[in-house]
């Protein structure tokens, strides 16, 4: 069964100080893929990153980046320079692609404050 | 190009009432699928549908019916609504699956009295 687990239920750190939003997933499958959504207190999910199992190079896109890590079942999300408008809460979701249930998991999310 | 929408925005119910969330996509996907969202938990799938004519359950499909007659729609039916169904109901449309990504609507604040 695939399950993902978001362990760090809030984070509160000063602006400009970099951040890491961890993400551990399960799944029997060697292939499946990995989300990241971005939910702001206005309530709209935006996403940010799809990630498949055979790609397990890390992603950069401007102070965002992505750790993919096989051996240790983990997608790690990083905000470096942190910024208010980065207070939201982040979802890492995940979905199997070798069964055929189509259905995408949610860990339960981190909140991360952004103080000025 | 509207995206994902989704009426009403807010909606109060009392017990026992039933209504109809709609959900509607311009982008010709063919993948649908209705989540709900509790606070401190993530979204969990309440039905899908992959194409026209197809529907399945999610992990939390009791009290909910859905149908899918058109590509563009998607609605949402609470059958008699109780107050454990009060949440935030998202709607999300991706091309072929859920290994795509998903795009959302702006949700659907319920609340059952």
């Amino acid at each position: 069964a695939q399950k993902v687990t978001q362990a760090q239920t809030e984070i509160s750190v000063v602006e400009k100080e970099d951040v890491t939003l961890d993400c551990v997933y399960e799944t029997r499958d060697t292939t499946y893929y990995l989300f990241w959504y971005k939910q702001p207190p206005s309530g709209e999910l935006v996403f940010l990153i799809r990630r498949n199992s055979f790609d397990e190079q890390n992603e950069i896109s401007g102070r965002y980046s992505w750790n993919f890590q096989k051996s240790t079942s983990s997608f790690n999300f990083t905000i470096t320079a942190s910024q208010v408008v980065d207070s939201a809460v982040y979802f890492c979701a995940l979905s199997e692609a070798e069964d055929s249930n189509y259905q995408l998991i949610w860990g339960a999310g981190t909140k991360l404050i952004i103080k000025p | 190009n509207a995206g994902v929408t989704q009426t009403p925005k807010f909606q109060v119910l009392k017990t026992g009432q039933s209504m109809t969330l709609q959900c509607a996509q311009d982008m010709n996907h063919e993948y649908m699928s209705w989540y709900r969202q509790d606070p401190g938990m993530g979204l969990r799938l309440i039905h899908y549908s992959v194409g026209a004519g197809i529907t399945d359950q999610g992990e939390v499909p009791n009290g909910y019916n859905v149908s899918r007659s058109t590509t563009e729609d998607f609605p949402l039916r609470l059958l008699s609504a109780a107050p454990s169904q009060t949440s935030v109901y998202f709607c999300a449309s991706s091309t072929w699956s859920s290994t795509d990504t998903q795009y959302f609507g702006p949700g659907t604040r319920l609340t059952v009295l």
